[in-house]
């Protein structure tokens, strides 16, 4: 089945540097991915959607200069975020589906990463 | 846009009894319904899912039924596992939105011994 493999697993950071998340579908090409944000105990967030070689479309009130996107690939995805503070700190999940099977195929997630900004 | 919204946020029962998750929807557009299991400090993965052509599904322990009239889909698990012990989304989607899912707020299940 479809694999989407995401990098790193964990990561922690100094307030006020940039963190770097990779998502890659290792079996399909995926011209659309993902980008979720998920707190504790709540349900995901759809921060951005993510398109192969054009520009990401952020959703209401993600600041996209703080949040990075680059979908340079047909398999590969990265989320920057950018002068990261500790309100940044939360899990990122990126999904993807294979659009081989149809428009409408489930959504395969990464395993997440979660960040922690000190 | 569209809302699903999602009951219990916390359901405990007893292992070896049944366990019911509801959702509702407010588009009727909304055509494909999966229903996602996430254990603590990992990714949400596919249990089952349901197309708006059809009434049922089920995959050994677990259903899931959908009622297009009334905009609710609801997700059954029968013969409860501690392992089935999980956070459990619903989501919808639809084909002019790019099939996004619009998620629940998710539910708790616990399986109590």
């Amino acid at each position: 089945g479809a694999v989407v493999s995401q990098h790193p697993s964990r990561v922690i950071c100094k307030s006020g540097t940039s963190v770097k998340i990779e998502c890659r579908s290792l079996d399909f090409q995926a011209t659309t991915m993902f980008w979720y944000r998920q707190f504790p105990k709540q349900s995901l967030m759809l921060m951005a959607t993510s398109n192969e070689g054009s520009k990401a479309t952020y959703e209401q009130g993600v600041e996209k200069d703080k949040f990075l996107i680059n979908h340079a690939s047909l398999t590969l995805s990265t989320l920057t975020v950018t002068s990261a503070h500790p309100e940044d700190s939360s899990f990122y999940i990126c999904s993807a589906r294979d659009t081989r099977v149809s428009y409408n195929s489930p959504l395969h997630f990464g395993n997440g990463t979660r960040l922690t900004v000190t | 846009g569209e809302n699903v919204e999602q009951h219990p946020s916390t359901l405990s029962v007893q292992e070896g009894d049944s366990a019911v998750i509801k959702c509702t929807y407010s588009d009727s557009a909304s055509n494909y319904f999966p229903w996602y299991k996430q254990e603590l400090g990992k990714r949400p993965q596919l249990i089952i899912d349901i197309r708006s052509n059809v009434g049922e599904k089920k995959d050994q322990r677990i259903a899931v039924t959908l009622n297009k009239t009334a905009k609710h889909f609801s997700l059954h698990i029968t013969e409860t596992q501690p392992e089935d012990s999980a956070v459990y989304f619903c989501a919808a989607s639809k084909a002019d939105s790019n099939y996004q899912l619009i998620w629940g707020a998710g539910t708790k299940l616990i399986i109590k011994p």
